[in-house]
């Protein structure tokens, strides 16, 4: 049972680019979520999903898109990466939208 | 490791005293609240959560305290350890399905 992983730990990325971070549970959760984190910032929301083939807008969607085709996976897709997008991004699962359990995080530049 | 908040308020405590950290949320309508402790280069981690329906409950060397008179939550941790040194964060969740919305963490520091 390895819980909430996440894909890639690290990456660097020029702007413009685009690229997509895969979150995996193996929990059975309906709930999954995606987040940021910067400095002084806490944990905000960019979008989650309430079941598969569901999503909905968090606090920060812009320059984001996800899809949860499969129940255990939601993917986080940059189109066209800007450095503000710099930032450590985790993925959460949970059973009934409560208790949240978080994967270790992927950190992202963009130069 | 990863800083996860530059500018936090931090708390700095002696080990093996206790430490409150507390936390004020702004929706009255919340019945669902929850902290979590964050280690640097870590994801949260649950520690404990309450619904409106209590004002207190107790875990393993933890408990937490509810006011919704005046909207205010605190974590209170027993004989504080080294291994408590993280960033803590408080949640809360109003009874309409809406995700989780987290406050801006506080850092603890235990001094050996």
């Amino acid at each position: 049972n390895a819980g909430v992983t996440q894909t890639p730990k690290f990456r660097v990325l020029k702007t413009g680019q685009s690229m997509t971070l895969l979150c995996a549970q193996d929990m059975n959760h309906e709930y999954m979520y995606w987040y940021r984190q910067d400095p002084g910032m806490g944990l905000r929301l960019i979008h989650y999903s309430v079941g598969e083939g569901t999503t909905a807008k968090g606090e920060v969607p812009d320059g984001y898109n996800v899809s949860r085709l499969k129940k255990q996976n939601f993917l986080l897709g940059l189109e066209s990466a800007a450095p503000s997008q710099t930032s450590v991004y985790f993925c959460a699962s949970s059973r009934t939208g409560h208790e949240q359990y978080f994967g270790p995080g992927t950190r992202l530049t963009v130069t | 490791g990863e800083s996860v908040g530059l500018h936090l308020p931090t708390l700095s405590v002696q080990e093996g005293d206790n430490s409150i950290i507390n936390c004020a949320y702004s929706n009255s309508a919340s019945d669902y609240f929850i902290w979590y402790k964050q280690e640097s280069g870590k994801g949260p981690q649950f520690i404990i959560d309450i619904r409106s329906n209590m004002d207190k409950r107790q875990g393993q060397r933890v408990t937490v305290l509810l006011n919704k008179t005046v909207k205010h939550l605190s974590l209170q941790i027993a004989a504080t350890q080294p291994g408590d040194s993280a960033v803590y964060f408080c949640a809360e969740r109003d009874p309409g399905n809406t995700p989780l919305v987290f406050g801006k963490g506080t850092r603890l520091s235990v001094i050996a």
